[in-house]
């Protein structure tokens, strides 16, 4: 149990979906992150969230739409993925700044496949 | 583009062997991390270097980073098929949380 988790683990979907990723700390962080792994290639950072704000969108197609309700919860909400999609999505929580920034607290990921 | 190259990207060794796993980048970090991965499961932190030519040992395991904060390598002594898993290095410009990370390696320790 690293703090943070992440619902569901695994996920299958079609094209047409519309499904939503969860995230939970109950760390006292107040920043939380949106990462995906794909095989051979380095971890991609997609959205920022410090304070509730969302601070860094690096390019993420709108397909991918995220939600920060609180500074505990984190949604990444999924509608007409393509297979190349299909990764590892990964979320981690921090301190919102000082050296404790850089210190992420990574949850298990959701395993998404898109059919 | 900031990258870090980690090396090797595989690498299957038997027990009791040691080894290192290299991270290199042209640019500089204001510190670097180095996270281990298990199948189904999220990265884990390991350690945090911040100052040039900073050596940090845990237990088997020994983190260098680079004097001029651009490399780190990672040396484990007599390795455990407990230390199978993905190894990342990930970099730090600021204090931020905003991570680049390397494309890792796939350490597989054989009994």
């Amino acid at each position: 149990e690293t703090g943070v988790t992440q619902t569901p683990r695994h996920l299958v979907m079609g094209m047409t979906n519309k499904k939503s990723l969860k995230c939970e700390q109950h760390l006292g962080h107040n920043a939380m992150y949106w990462y995906k792994q794909s095989a051979k290639k380095p971890l991609e950072l997609m959205f920022v969230y410090s304070l509730e704000e969302r601070v860094e969108n690096n390019s993420v197609p709108s397909r991918f739409s995220p939600e920060c309700p609180n500074s505990s919860h984190l949604f990444l909400h999924l509608h007409t993925l393509q297979p190349e999609d299909s990764a590892l999505y990964l979320c981690a929580s921090s301190q919102p700044t000082g050296p404790g920034a850089n210190v992420l607290t990574f949850g298990a990921g959701s395993r998404l496949t898109v059919l | 583009t900031q990258l870090l190259e980690q090396s090797p990207q595989f690498l299957s060794i038997q027990e009791g062997e040691n080894l290192t796993v290299y991270c290199n980048s042209s640019s500089v970090f204001s510190s670097l991390q180095w996270y281990r991965q298990e199948p189904g499961e999220g990265p884990v932190l390991l350690v945090t270097v911040v100052t040039g030519g900073e050596v940090k040992k845990l237990k088997r395991l020994t983190f260098q980073f680079g004097d001029a904060r651009k490399d780190s390598s990672l040396h484990i002594t007599a390795a455990q098929p407990g230390d199978t898993g993905l190894y990342l290095c990930a970099g730090a410009r600021s204090n931020t949380g905003k991570l680049i990370f390397g494309q890792g390696t796939t350490l597989q320790v054989k009994p």
